[in-house]
C-alpha cells in the first residue's frame, strides 16, 4: 500500500504565487521527510528535508511545514517562478536509515508567466 | 565535487536477457541505494548497500540483485528481463546511514 500519500497530482500556479503540495503518512516510525524536485530526463534533486523535532524549516523560497500529530507535512514554494515547473516528490524514511525512502506519487507543478 | 554517476544512460534489451547497471557514488559516500521509477508505480526502493553489505531490500523479485565494491561503487543486475522491467533505474548515494540521499540521472532501460 502507498505509505506516503501526496496531493494534488498536478498544480498550476501564476508566477509570483504560492505553490502548496501536501503529503500524509501512516507509519509513526518515519523520522525523516525530504522533498525532491525532478525535471524531465533528470534524477530527483534533494530540495529540503525535515525531521519531526521541528514544525517548520525554511530554505530560501522553499518551506516545509510539519504536523506530527496529524502525520502530515507540506511544501510551500513562495514567489513561484516558471523555472520551478517540475515534478515534486515527498518522501519519508524510518530508523533503518534515510536511504530506504518511501515516495509519494508526485505533483506536476506548472508555473505560468 | 562530482555527483552520482550512472552508466549507461540508456539501454535497450530483449525479453529474457539480463542487464547490469553501474553506479559510482559521490566521493566519500559509503551508502548506495537503488530505485525503480515507472509512470504506473512511481519511485520504488529496490535495495541499499553500505560497506559492501546489503542493509535493506524492497519488495522486488529475486531477479533483481546488486552488489557493492570496496570503493563503494555499486552494480545492479536484472536477470530474465520482462517487458514490465522497462523503467528509469536510479541510484542514490549518502555519506552515512540516516543522511541525505543524492540521486544520479538514472539509466533508462527499455525491454522489447
Amino acid at each position: 500500500q502507498q505509505q506516503v500519500k501526496q496531493s494534488p497530482q498536478s498544480l498550476i500556479v501564476q508566477k509570483g504565487g504560492i505553490s502548496i503540495i501536501n503529503c500524509a503518512y501512516e507509519n509513526t516510525a518515519f523520522d525523516y521527510f525530504p522533498w525532491y524536485q525532478q525535471f524531465p530526463g533528470k534524477g530527483p534533486a534533494l530540495l529540503i528535508a525535515i525531521r519531526p523535532d521541528v514544525s517548520e524549516k525554511k530554505e530560501g523560497r522553499f518551506t516545509i511545514s510539519f504536523n506530527k500529530s496529524a502525520k502530515q507535512f507540506s511544501l510551500h514554494i513562495m514567489d513561484s517562478q516558471p523555472g520551478d515547473s517540475a515534478t515534486y516528490f515527498c518522501a519519508a524514511s524510518g530508523l533503518t536509515g534515510a536511504n530506504n525512502l518511501f515516495f509519494g506519487t508526485g505533483t506536476r507543478l506548472t508555473v505560468i508567466p | 565535487k562530482a555527483g552520482v554517476t550512472q552508466t549507461p544512460r540508456y539501454l535497450i534489451k530483449t525479453r529474457g536477457q539480463q542487464v547490469t547497471l553501474s553506479c559510482s557514488p559521490i566521493s566519500g559516500h559509503r551508502s548506495v541505494s537503488w530505485y525503480q521509477q515507472t509512470p504506473g508505480q512511481g519511485l520504488q526502493f529496490l535495495f541499499e548497500y553500505f560497506s559492501e553489505t546489503q542493509r535493506n531490500k524492497g519488495n522486488f523479485p529475486g531477479r533483481f540483485s546488486g552488489r557493492q565494491f570496496s570503493n563503494s561503487r555499486s552494480e545492479m543486475n536484472v536477470s530474465t528481463l520482462e517487458l514490465g522491467d522497462s523503467a528509469l533505474y536510479l541510484c542514490a548515494s549518502s555519506p552515512w546511514a540516516g543522511t541525505e540521499a543524492f540521486f544520479g540521472q538514472g539509466t533508462r532501460l527499455t525491454v522489447v
